[in-house]
């Protein structure tokens, strides 16, 4: 089993470009999740899929648009880069089929963003 | 919502010796406090997690301890090892998990 997937591994966008960031899972698990993480704060979630179809804001969803595929597939879109989103970012994905938060999530290996 | 803060920021320790890192949480409704640790390019990958039912948890040189009434947790590693060397991030949940800003600890051999 690979587990959580992402791609690409790095990136780098001019202020006002778009870009997919692509994940994918083979654990069969309901949900997924995008972060991101920045030097000194830690991990913030972006947003959650608790099923295919449907997804909810996280902490910091403001210029970010997401799509569950399907039951493996969740991209994150950044539709007008800005500096400010030059990040790390991590998917995970998990057994959990609704709130709380309180089973083992998996986080693929990131996506280095830099927007300049 | 809630507020997660990790202590200390950075920790170097002897081959041998424990560790400690400490967290505070705000949300008094947390009932799922985890560990993960991150190793340098990769994921976080959870190491041990509690629940607000149980006072501490160990397994092998891993523990946590809770204090549900001062809402703070902490993560203990005993006889330490250089590959216990990374990052290790604490985490409280009630609904989604908000993350400590995370420990680099380094172990010199």
């Amino acid at each position: 089993n690979a587990g959580v997937t992402q791609t690409p591994k790095f990136q780098v966008l001019k202020t006002g470009q778009s870009m997919t960031l692509q994940c994918a899972q083979d654990m069969n698990h309901n949900s997924m999740y995008w972060y991101r993480q920045d030097p000194g704060m830690g991990l913030r979630l972006i947003y959650y899929s608790a099923s295919e179809g449907t997804t909810d804001k996280g902490e910091v969803p403001n210029g970010y648009n997401v799509s569950r595929l399907n039951k493996r597939e969740f991209s994150l879109r950044l539709e007008s880069a800005a500096p400010s989103q030059t990040s790390v970012y991590f998917c995970a994905s998990s057994e959990q089929t609704s709130w709380p938060s309180n089973y083992e999530q998996y986080f693929g290996p990131g996506t280095r963003l830099t927007v300049t | 919502g809630e507020n997660v803060e990790q202590h200390p920021s950075t920790l170097s320790v002897q081959e041998g010796d424990s560790a400690v890192i400490k967290c505070t949480y705000s949300d008094s409704a947390s009932n799922y406090f985890p560990w993960y640790k991150q190793e340098l390019g990769k994921g976080p990958q959870l190491i041990i997690d509690i629940r607000s039912n149980v006072g501490e948890k160990k397994d092998q040189r891993i523990a946590v301890t809770l204090n549900k009434t001062a809402k703070h947790f902490s993560l203990h590693i005993t006889e330490t090892q250089p590959e216990d060397s990374a990052v290790y991030f604490c985490a409280a949940s009630r609904r989604a998990l908000t993350f400590g800003s995370g420990t680099r600890l380094q172990v010199q051999p």
